[in-house]
């Protein structure tokens, strides 16, 4: 059964520095999404795209956050900055046109020190 | 906004015994809605959805739950559980628009006793 996979499963990085999460959707997908879980508190929404372009974001995806679809397999989230609060499990999230559940990635736990 | 509201923060129930987690919405049209679950170092894994139709719905691993319009709940059920049903269950809304982003709610840790 196809899956949707994140790399790397933990990134530690200083305060400041530049990551780049990435995510392999399933191949049919035409919708993907980050969503994040800081630790302790609900899953976030962070952002959609479609069609290569951003379909949707919330008021936590602001200038430091970027994603992009590099080719016609991965689907990355970029934090430009990172800052102590952005500590967190990001979810990779797709799902085909014609139906709405959105399957998840085992998600990147990444830790800003 | 849409919002979901998941009362129990932990529930502890015996191998074999039935299972009942509570999921309340705010929504203002017709919701999409959705059970995941999550195990220890795991993603989120459906379990069911609900569009529309029939207000009873069936998933995975024995799970089923009911849409209660009236009420504005989607309670999922199990009637006997086992040991790995052990896990983080979370309920989410699925916004019908653009971006079809899911709100959760915050999450109930279910813990089975042998």
């Amino acid at each position: 059964e196809p899956e949707v996979t994140q790399t790397p499963s933990h990134q530690v990085t200083q305060m400041g520095q530049e990551v780049i999460l990435r995510c392999v959707p399933i191949s049919n997908h035409l919708y993907f999404y980050w969503y994040r879980q800081i630790l302790g508190q609900k899953v976030e929404f962070l952002v959609s795209f479609y069609n290569n372009e951003i379909s949707e974001k919330s008021e936590i995806f602001d200038d430091q956050f970027s994603v992009e679809r590099p080719d016609g397999s991965n689907f990355t989230l970029k934090i430009r900055s990172t800052k102590l609060e952005d500590s967190a499990m990001y979810f990779c999230a797709s799902r085909p046109a014609s139906r709405y559940e959105q399957y998840f990635g085992p998600g990147t736990r990444l830790t800003v020190t | 906004a849409q919002s979901v509201t998941q009362p129990d923060i932990h529930i502890t129930v015996s191998e074999g015994a039935s299972l009942e987690l509570r999921c309340n919405y705010s929504y203002g049209a017709t919701p999409y809605l959705f059970w995941y679950v999550q195990s220890p170092g795991q993603g989120l894994q459906l379990l069911l959805k609900y569009f529309s139709g029939d207000t009873l719905v069936q998933g995975i691993k024995g799970f089923e739950a009911e849409f209660k319009r009236s009420q504005s709940s989607f309670n999922l059920r199990k009637p006997s559980v086992h040991w790995s049903d052990a896990a983080e269950y979370f309920c989410a809304v699925g916004e019908i628009a653009a971006g079809n982003k899911l709100t959760f709610g915050g999450g109930t840790r279910v813990l089975v006793k042998p």
